[in-house]
């Protein structure tokens, strides 16, 4: 049973529009990551959290928020979208008893036109 | 900011053949972790290494103990299975921020 979920999975979204990506880790974890994948760019980290009610910028975290209201549950959040940020996004769980293990959910693909 | 340099970017190999890949870290890193990204985009964790070497069937990767400033997995007797896209990710002093190389793109043919 997959232990990181991410929903939508797919998302068509108009510039300016609010888009939500939403994350649910079923693995107790108090580590959240939120990541983006671009051709050519690897993942690049863009907000995480230590615990419920922390949010901390990560190294592109222009133009997103972050959301983490539960240990269970970490949403990203683009208030204004706009094309550049057309990706596939990425969450993961980890914490400090695994060190730096960090484990996926299976992404979502964000279109912005 | 810290700086992962994966290479080669892309690389063919015939099934049966051996090859290896390797990340470089332009600082000390704490840890490693391996990944392959299947065709339906999952990253599925292959190795977690703070030190040493860790072996899994035909992957083997190594963690350079001393510097620690690379890090490699070798493949053995590649399979079709074996391809997709190879990440490494690597954490420094931040805790438990990975950084990302840009992957190495696998494809193993007949």
């Amino acid at each position: 049973e997959a232990a990181v979920t991410q929903s939508p999975r797919n998302k068509v979204a108009v510039t300016g529009g609010k888009v939500t990506l939403s994350c649910n880790q079923t693995n107790n974890h108090n580590n959240m990551y939120w990541y983006r994948q671009d051709t050519g760019h690897g993942l690049r980290l863009i907000h995480y959290s230590y615990g419920a009610g922390s949010t901390e910028k990560g190294d592109i975290p222009d133009g997103y928020k972050a959301s983490r209201p539960s240990q269970e549950n970490f949403s990203l959040i683009l208030e204004l979208a706009t094309p550049s940020q057309t990706s596939v996004y990425f969450c993961a769980s980890g914490d400090e008893c695994h060190q730096d293990t960090q484990y996926f959910g299976p992404g979502t693909r964000l279109l912005v036109l | 900011g810290d700086q992962v340099e994966q290479s080669p970017s892309a690389l063919s190999l015939h099934e049966g053949t051996d090859s290896a890949l390797r990340c470089n870290f332009t600082t000390t890193m704490r840890s490693v972790q391996w990944f392959r990204q299947n065709s339906r985009g999952s990253l599925i964790s292959l190795f977690y290494l703070a030190s040493g070497t860790k072996e899994n069937g035909r992957l083997k990767s190594a963690f350079d103990s001393k510097e620690r400033r690379y890090s490699t997995l070798h493949i053995r007797d590649a399979q079709l299975e074996d391809s997709g896209t190879y990440f490494c990710a690597a954490a420094s002093s931040s805790f438990s921020k990975l950084v990302f190389g840009q992957g190495t793109s696998l494809s193993v043919v007949p």
